[in-house]
């Protein structure tokens, strides 16, 4: 699967906007854009994920580059709950078998108070 | 409401004393994984389930090995724990290839593993 780079940590004020970056520049065309964050002492949950177009839902937004080369996910307020480490993970849709995550370092995100 | 149960959470060992960690799903899952995350590290797959077929990561060592009797239950077991074995493990599931371009995973709260 192709690998992705995310900055190491990044911080923000609490009720503004994150923007989260990844590079995915060996990206194939079947790979689809995962994000999952780990809050403090606890497993990684699903955040949101894309393939070519911008998505949005409940807890974030995934904003797709057009060359799909790059992926931002962005917390539009962010919270002192939103604290974690987000990872941007690649997953190539297989027809049968288990999508297995392959973690990179992620960025571990700080908000102030 | 607990989806992804492990247990124990804390579970200390002694050096080549084997250990067992459990995992059970209320969500009826086809696959369960489990992952070892060291200290400031990443989360890392050893090995999953897909249904009762074990799939075994190239790199797992040969000293962790994985029960899955029924489809709500998984087991990592630890045959003879050394130091660098000290981690926080993982347990996960997903539904499988089914759901299409999303196979979302749920994780446990984990367990962390001391090894004296």
């Amino acid at each position: 699967d192709a690998k992705t780079t995310q900055p190491n940590s990044m911080e923000s004020n609490e009720e503004e906007p994150v923007h989260l970056p990844c590079n995915h520049s060996t990206i194939s065309g079947t790979d689809y854009i995962h994000w999952y964050r780990q809050l403090p002492s606890q497993g990684p949950e699903y955040v949101i994920h894309g393939l070519t177009s911008n998505v949005n839902n409940r807890m974030a937004s995934l904003a797709i580059a057009e060359d799909r080369k790059s992926s931002t996910l962005i917390l539009h307020r962010a919270t002192l709950r939103d604290a974690a480490v987000y990872y941007c993970i690649l997953i190539r849709a297989r027809g049968q078998g288990a999508q297995k995550l392959v973690f990179g370092q992620g960025t571990r995100l700080t908000i102030n108070p | 409401d607990a989806m992804v149960i492990q247990n124990p959470r804390y579970q200390v060992t002694q050096f080549g004393k084997p250990v067992t960690l459990s995992c059970s799903q209320t969500l009826n899952h086809n696959v369960m994984y489990w992952y070892q995350q060291k200290s400031s590290q990443a989360p890392k797959l050893l090995f999953h389930y897909y249904d009762k077929d074990f799939n075994n990561e190239a790199d797992t060592p040969d000293n962790f090995q994985s029960r899955r009797p029924n489809t709500s239950f998984c087991f990592l077991d630890i045959r003879s724990p050394g130091l660098g074995d000290a981690a926080m493990y993982l347990c996960a599931t997903s539904k499988g290839p089914k759901a299409g371009g999303l196979d979302e995973q749920f994780f446990g709260p984990g367990t962390r593993l001391t090894v004296l």
